[in-house]
């Protein structure tokens, strides 16, 4: 039972912006959603992470809609490093013991 | 920033033997470990957690005998896939969390597991 929905591939121009949606429509209220990635053969990369707010860093920004329901992460620069599959998943806030579960992400392929 | 070291990066190994990878916290004292297994062009699949101190808790479908898993200490977790066999080969990945921030997953770089 997937908590995320992802589009499976995106493809984006080296230079634009990248905005990858998730659609978490039972996402409960303590629960953040959380954005990692991850190049070939390599393991996941922390990206960003949030409850309610938009939140921004170096790498990125999340925007949560208002309902909770979506986000979308936007990378707004793309470059071809940036070319890897991007996993949105939901984390129960309070953590514990429970290990990451990934769904299928998106593979993003950044175009030069 | 915390990181996790895992080795080796890739491993070649007869079918019987046994392969032992290693996960290090380098910056962090981790409470949870975390092991991956990952066939190609598909997603991580959680194989066990385990806490340091105790037994790992594997999930559904993992053999416990044949993937052995070591927690000894707070920076250290071991997996040692037993008596390997061709459709052990995988990608391997640990996660180590630490007592505390709610990004506390951090990721080794894999290991590349071939048997042959």
């Amino acid at each position: 039972d997937a908590k995320t929905t992802q589009p499976p591939s995106m493809d984006c121009a080296e230079g634009r912006a990248a905005n990858l949606p998730c659609n978490h429509s039972t996402i409960s209220g303590n629960e953040y959603v959380y954005w990692y990635r991850q190049i070939h053969s390599q393991g996941p990369q922390y990206i960003i992470h949030g409850l309610k707010n938009n939140e921004t860093n170096e790498m990125a920004s999340l925007i949560i809609t208002e309902d909770r329901k979506s986000s979308t992460l936007i990378l707004p620069h793309a470059t071809l490093r940036d070319t890897a599959v991007y996993y949105c998943i939901v984390l129960y806030s309070g953590g514990g013991a429970d290990g990451l579960t990934f769904g299928k992400g998106t593979h993003l392929i950044i175009q030069p | 920033g915390a990181v996790v070291s895992q080795h080796p990066s890739w491993v070649i190994c007869k079918s019987g033997t046994s392969v032992k990878i290693e996960c290090r916290s380098l910056d962090f004292q981790a409470t949870t470990m975390f092991w991956y297994r990952q066939f190609p062009k598909q997603s991580l699949m959680l194989m066990a957690t385990s806490n340091e101190g105790s037994k790992a808790t594997y999930e559904q479908g993992v053999e416990k005998d044949k993937f052995l898993i070591n927690h000894a200490s707070l920076t250290l977790s071991t997996l040692t896939v037993t008596s390997a066999h061709p459709e052990d080969s995988s990608f391997y990945i640990c996660s180590a969390r630490g007592s505390g921030g709610l990004y506390g997953y951090t990721f080794g770089s894999g290991t590349r597991l071939t048997v042959v």
